[in-house]
């Protein structure tokens, strides 16, 4: 099956610092996904992208959805403690249906006050 | 955005026995999507529930140990049947909105002792 790399699995910074994380993917994607979970929340859905180069922003979060079609970044810019959380990418590749998401493993965000 | 509710949002079983979710959403929806986030994991899904038709499950999961209904378009359930300790997890239900977006409920915390 499809398989995501998310990176990096977890991150410290200072509250104000920026934040980069990334997916790659073994094949190519239609759809990247960005959520952010709560602890005993299901994920919410941050940003959505539909085709290569896309650069889309909310907010402090811009995402971008990569030239090969196989990664995406979000970031977070000047990082506040409400930052915290986990992480996840999730995509629809091309092939699969449509309604079948395969998410990343996630990056746990710390913000130090 | 589609608003989905869970319910119970937690529970502690005893192994053994069987817990129903119950998943609510606020507008019509053709599939609904069921997953589970295990401790410390990510999302994988478990079925995808149609209305009118049996559940579609993904491999690693069978309808006897995670029966669904769905017998209307706003409404499904998740049966979790002789639970053990390993069915430990989150359990989340989703819809899908427009342009392949994916929306979540609050989840399930489920605790088997």
């Amino acid at each position: 099956g499809q398989q995501l790399n998310q990176s990096p699995q977890s991150m410290f910074i200072q509250e104000g610092e920026d934040v980069s994380m990334n997916c790659t993917s073994s094949s190519i994607f239609n759809t990247w996904l960005w959520y952010k979970q709560d602890p005993g929340e299901g994920p919410v859905l941050l940003i959505a992208l539909y085709k290569a180069g896309e650069l889309t922003s909310n907010g402090r979060l811009t995402a971008q959805f990569g030239i090969t079609r196989k990664d995406s970044f979000l970031n977070i810019s000047a990082s506040i403690p409400s930052d915290v959380g986990i992480y996840f990418c999730a995509g629809h590749s091309f092939g699969s249906s449509n309604y079948k998401l395969t998410f990343g493993k996630g990056t746990l965000l710390t913000v130090n006050p | 955005s589609a608003v989905i509710s869970q319910k119970p949002s937690r529970d502690i079983c005893q192994r053994g026995t069987s817990l129903t979710i119950q998943c609510q959403v606020d507008s019509q929806v053709t599939m609904m999507f069921w997953y589970r986030q295990q401790p410390g994991q990510s999302l994988t899904l478990i079925a995808t529930a149609n209305q009118g038709s049996e559940a579609t499950y993904e491999s690693g999961f069978v309808i006897d140990k995670f029966p669904i209904s769905r017998p209307n378009l706003t409404f499904s359930t998740l049966t979790v049947s002789n639970m053990s300790p390993e069915d430990s997890s989150i359990y989340l239900c989703s819809v899908e909105g427009d342009r392949r977006k994916a929306f979540f409920g609050q989840g399930t915390r489920l605790t088997v002792v």
